[in-house]
């Protein structure tokens, strides 16, 4: 069944450690997006690709970094976690042939202590 | 900058009413309006897309789109328990440029 998945679910971590969340999409879309969340607020572009090689920062600045080597797999690397990176982070997935209609992973819910 | 306003709510609606939300968007060059469903702790889920002026109905909901008036809503009829959810709007002026979010309506059916 095409879907998209993030791993993991939750992680609760140091201040200091290197952590990558995990995105993978089976759909065959050429543009991938990860989101920030925080609880009743707005969804926060911080990363998005177009395809292969191709990576861009969104509006929101942050200190991770993406790669796009394949088309189905976007990680995000947080090189040194701090208690402000504590939030929803949300994969997404779109075909451009099909316009913006966004597909979401479940989302990691990362807390930095 | 560019802007997609909603109201936080919450909205509350009795169960069988007609729920209607609201958008407004600065962006007179926007081309693509999207409505998402995020129940609590879950993921934002696609549920209308309107590219046209006019009404675009699916099932128990309809997307409504004013260009002139920039505004974009969303009606739930006979609105059900389940459709307790925040409902976000986006807005895009077209498929190389990226969606703006609203913050969401918080919406709140009664039984």
């Amino acid at each position: 069944e095409a879907d998209i998945y993030q791993t993991p679910r939750y992680l609760v971590i140091g201040t200091g450690k290197k952590i990558t969340l995990e995105c993978s999409q089976t759909m065959g879309h050429d543009k991938m997006y990860w989101y920030q969340q925080d609880p009743g607020m707005e969804l926060h572009l911080i990363h998005y690709s177009y395809g292969v090689n191709s990576t861009e920062k969104g509006d929101l600045s942050s200190e991770s970094t993406v790669s796009r080597i394949r088309t189905e797999h976007f990680p995000l690397t947080l090189e040194s976690a701090r208690p402000s990176h504590t939030s929803q982070y949300l994969c997404a997935s779109s075909d451009s042939a099909t316009g913006e209609k966004l597909f979401f992973g479940s989302g990691t819910q990362l807390s930095v202590l | 900058q560019k802007e997609v306003e909603q109201n936080s709510g919450p909205l509350s609606v009795p169960e069988g009413a007609i729920a209607s939300l609201n958008c407004t968007y600065s962006d007179r060059g926007s081309q693509s309006f999207f409505w998402y469903r995020q129940y609590s702790g879950k993921s934002p889920e696609l549920i209308m897309f309107i590219y046209s002026n006019g009404d675009k109905e699916d099932g128990r909901f309809t997307a409504q789109l004013n260009k002139a008036s920039q505004y974009v809503s969303l009606l739930i009829r006979d609105s059900q328990p389940s459709d307790s959810a925040t409902y976000l709007c986006a807005v895009s002026m077209d498929s190389n440029y990226q969606l703006i979010w609203g913050a969401g309506t918080k919406l709140i059916i009664k039984p």
